[in-house]
C-alpha cells in the first residue's frame, strides 16, 4: 500500500464551525506533513511530526490544530477560520523526516472553503 | 532564508525536450527534489539529487549543480500529458521548501 489517504475531499465551512482534516497512511512512514496550497502556488509547510511528535510548526495561528493519534493518522483540526483559508490542504508522509533521500507521498488532499 | 527561483510559464510542442531551470539559496541543503503537479491534483516525485551531476529516469533528468546552487529538470519525447506544474524542491533539515513551480504547456 503506497497510498495516503485524505478525508473528506470537500469541506464548505462557517467561521464559527469546528471542522477536522484527516489523513492516514500504512506505509509505516514516520515522518507526516501539513501543507496548505492557493491556487496557482506552490505548496506551504505548516506542520511536521516526526515519530508522532510535532517536530516544525511553520507559524501557523492557532485556529489551526494539529494532532498525530498514532504513527499512522495525522488531523489538522479547524475552528474559526478565516475566508482567506480557504485552500486546498495536502498531506504528505515519508520513511523518516525530510533529512537526506525520503521521497514524500502526498495524499489527494481536502479542498477546504470557508464561507 | 530560502530562496529559490524557476520560471513561471514555458510553452514546447509535442515531441520536444524542454530544460527547466532552477536555482536556490538554502540553508542546510540535503538534496534536491522535483514533483510534478497536474492541475487540482497532488504533487506526485519525478527525482531526486543529492550529489552534482545528472541522474538519468526514461524521459526525465535531472542535474544538480551544490556548488553553483542550480539544478534542471529535462524532459524529452514531450507527450501531451506532460503539461503540468514543475516543482523544484531543496531539502533541507526536517523539510522541503517549493519553489514558485514552473507551468508547462504542450501543444500539438
Amino acid at each position: 500500500d503506497t497510498e495516503v489517504t485524505q478525508t473528506p475531499k470537500h469541506l464548505v465551512m462557517g467561521m464559527t464551525n469546528k471542522k477536522s482534516l484527516k489523513c492516514e497512511q500504512h506505509m509505516g512512514h514516520r515522518a507526516m506533513y501539513w501543507y496548505k496550497q492557493k491556487a496557482k502556488k506552490p505548496p506551504e509547510l505548516m506542520f511536521v511530526y516526526s515519530y508522532e511528535k510535532l517536530s516544525i510548526n511553520e507559524s501557523v495561528p492557532s485556529r489551526f490544530s494539529p494532532e498525530c493519534p498514532n504513527s499512522s493518522l495525522l488531523n489538522l483540526h479547524l475552528h474559526a477560520l478565516q475566508p482567506e483559508d480557504s485552500a486546498l490542504y495536502l498531506c504528505a508522509s515519508s520513511q523518516e523526516p525530510a533529512g537526506g533521500y525520503n521521497e514524500q507521498f502526498f495524499g489527494p488532499g481536502t479542498r477546504l472553503t470557508v464561507l | 532564508g530560502q530562496n529559490i527561483d524557476q520560471p513561471t510559464e514555458m510553452t514546447a510542442t509535442e515531441g520536444a525536450i524542454v530544460q527547466i531551470n532552477c536555482t536556490y539559496q538554502t540553508s542546510g541543503f540535503n538534496g534536491l527534489f522535483w514533483y510534478q503537479q497536474h492541475a487540482g491534483e497532488a504533487p506526485t516525485f519525478l527525482s531526486y539529487n543529492v550529489l552534482d551531476g545528472l541522474e538519468e529516469k526514461g524521459r526525465f533528468s535531472s542535474f544538480l549543480s551544490r556548488s553553483k546552487g542550480y539544478s534542471y529538470l529535462l524532459l524529452k519525447e514531450l507527450q501531451m500529458k506532460d503539461s503540468a506544474s514543475y516543482l523544484c524542491a531543496p531539502g533541507s533539515f526536517q523539510k522541503l521548501v517549493f519553489g514558485t513551480g514552473t507551468r508547462l504547456l504542450v501543444s500539438p
